[in-house]
């Protein structure tokens, strides 16, 4: 089955610059879907379709997908943004994988 | 406001059987595809369900397959997950997450409902 892999872990200070991968195989060719889970709390989609961002969302959060990876970026980080990080797609119409998850932790 | 409200969790022997449902409001849930989604303790998420919107097309994660079925009541605004044969290994809190369309992300996710497995 399709596997997508993330760093276990992020560590960045504030106000610099976090990228989260998911690596997986010709992932490029597939729509990715990243989400953010805060401690006790439901995943909340921050990026869909690779790069598009849902309505409420900060700018500092962009997205973009090529060959074997994609790439959450989150810009001038906040200690609000500490979370874990999760990469998805659909694999074929039916089947859907998630990464393993990142936890973003903020200096 | 959209919401998403599971039920139905509990400790349960293995073996044995539960029934999440998750009640859906504030938007057309006929209109929409549905998942169940699982998460260990501790651990990340799983996708184990998915329901078309007319409740026709139906698929699950292989770790399920034949254990666990889907169903909705469109009339009801309800989503269902019927367990069965349930193992230590099926401990996770289950979420209901909706989807507007194929290849689609899950953009309204419930708060979730712990079903604990153990003897």
């Amino acid at each position: 089955s399709y596997v997508l892999t993330q760093p276990p872990s992020v560590s960045v200070a504030p106000g610099k610059t976090a990228r989260i991968t998911c690596g997986g195989n010709n992932i490029g060719i597939k729509s990715v879907h990243w989400y953010q889970q805060r401690p006790g709390q439901a995943p909340v989609v921050v990026v869909y379709h690779d790069s598009d961002r849902p309505s409420g969302i900060p700018e500092r959060f962009s997205g973009s997908n090529s060959g074997n990876t994609a790439t959450l970026t989150i810009s001038r980080v906040e200690a609000g943004d500490e979370a874990d990080y999760y990469c998805q797609v659909w694999n074929r119409n039916d089947d859907v994988v998630f990464g393993g998850g990142t936890r973003l932790t903020v200096l | 406001e959209v919401q998403l409200v599971e039920s139905g969790g509990g400790l349960v022997q293995p073996g044995g059987s539960l029934r999440l449902s998750c009640a859906a409001s504030g938007f057309t849930f006929s209109t929409y595809e549905m998942n169940w989604v699982r998460q260990a303790p501790g651990k990340g998420l799983e996708w184990i369900s998915y329901i078309s919107s007319s409740g026709t097309t139906i698929y699950y994660a292989d770790s399920v397959k034949g254990r666990f079925t889907t169903s909705r009541d469109n009339a009801k605004n309800s989503l269902y997950l019927q367990m069965n044969s349930l193992r230590a290994e099926d401990t996770a809190l289950y979420y209901c997450a909706r989807d507007v369309g194929a290849y689609a992300p899950f953009d309204f996710w419930g708060q979730g409902s712990l079903v604990t497995v153990s003897s």
